[in-house]
């Protein structure tokens, strides 16, 4: 079956870029997403890039797709300690036909001030 | 609307106890998940929801859990004698499909979860 992997933790100090990877194995998604997850919160979307574009920047924030390593990544800019969250990446098998969508284990940010 | 909401946030029980959870989806939504995240984990698709029509179940659903959207709008997942295994958040997501129209993004909205404990 379809397969996401992140890195456990990632800690930086404020102020900092930060770069959380992620690897996958489907290669039908439409669709790649991250999310945000705060302690004691449902998950937020942060932002998504469509398969076919290489990069996007929203804010602080970049997205970098490489689709023939099957590799994402986030890039968060001047990250502040409100940025202190698990960052899920996910895909939506099937081209995102039925908004399923495969998460990886989450990467905790930890950011030092 | 304020968003999907999710009752009760937490839940403790005994082993072989039966649990139930509602979900509350932002209205319009006709998309309807539920989600499964135990500590340090991603979180594991159980089933979904398309109006009252449930349309894929994970085999991570055993037979003792059972998924409901009677009409279309709040879900319930119950587990049926529960066991230790089954503590974990039970979180409830909710979108709107166009019917694969361009634009759509797929983008799915969560609650905050309901903590299943099971002593």
């Amino acid at each position: 079956g379809e397969d996401v992997e992140q890195s456990l933790f990632l800690s930086v100090r404020e102020g900092d870029s930060s770069v959380i990877n992620c690897t996958y194995t489907d290669s039908s998604s439409t669709y790649l997403y991250w999310y945000k997850q705060e302690p004691g919160a449902g998950l937020q979307l942060l932002t998504y890039i469509f398969s076919n574009m290489d990069m996007k920047q929203d804010q602080r924030l970049t997205v970098l797709l490489n689709k023939k390593d099957k590799h994402l990544s986030l890039r968060i800019a001047d990250t502040q300690t409100g940025d202190s969250a698990i960052y899920f990446c996910a895909c939506a098998p099937y081209g995102g036909a039925t908004n399923k969508l495969i998460f990886g284990t989450g990467t905790l940010l930890a950011v030092q001030p | 609307d304020t968003g999907v909401s999710q009752d009760p946030r937490h839940k403790i029980t005994k082993r072989g106890q039966n649990v139930t959870f509602r979900c509350d989806p932002i209205s319009e939504h006709n998309r309807l998940y539920w989600y499964r995240q135990t500590l340090g984990q991603g979180p594991e698709f159980l089933t979904y929801f398309q109006n009252e029509a449930q349309l894929e179940k994970s085999r991570l659903l055993s037979d003792r859990f059972s998924a409901e959207r009677p009409k279309g709008s709040f879900s319930t997942l119950e587990i049926q004698r529960t066991e230790q295994g089954d503590s974990a958040m039970y979180l409830c997501a909710s979108s709107y499909d166009r019917g694969g129209l361009a634009g759509a993004t797929g983008e799915l909205f969560f609650g905050e979860g309901s903590r299943l404990t099971v002593l």
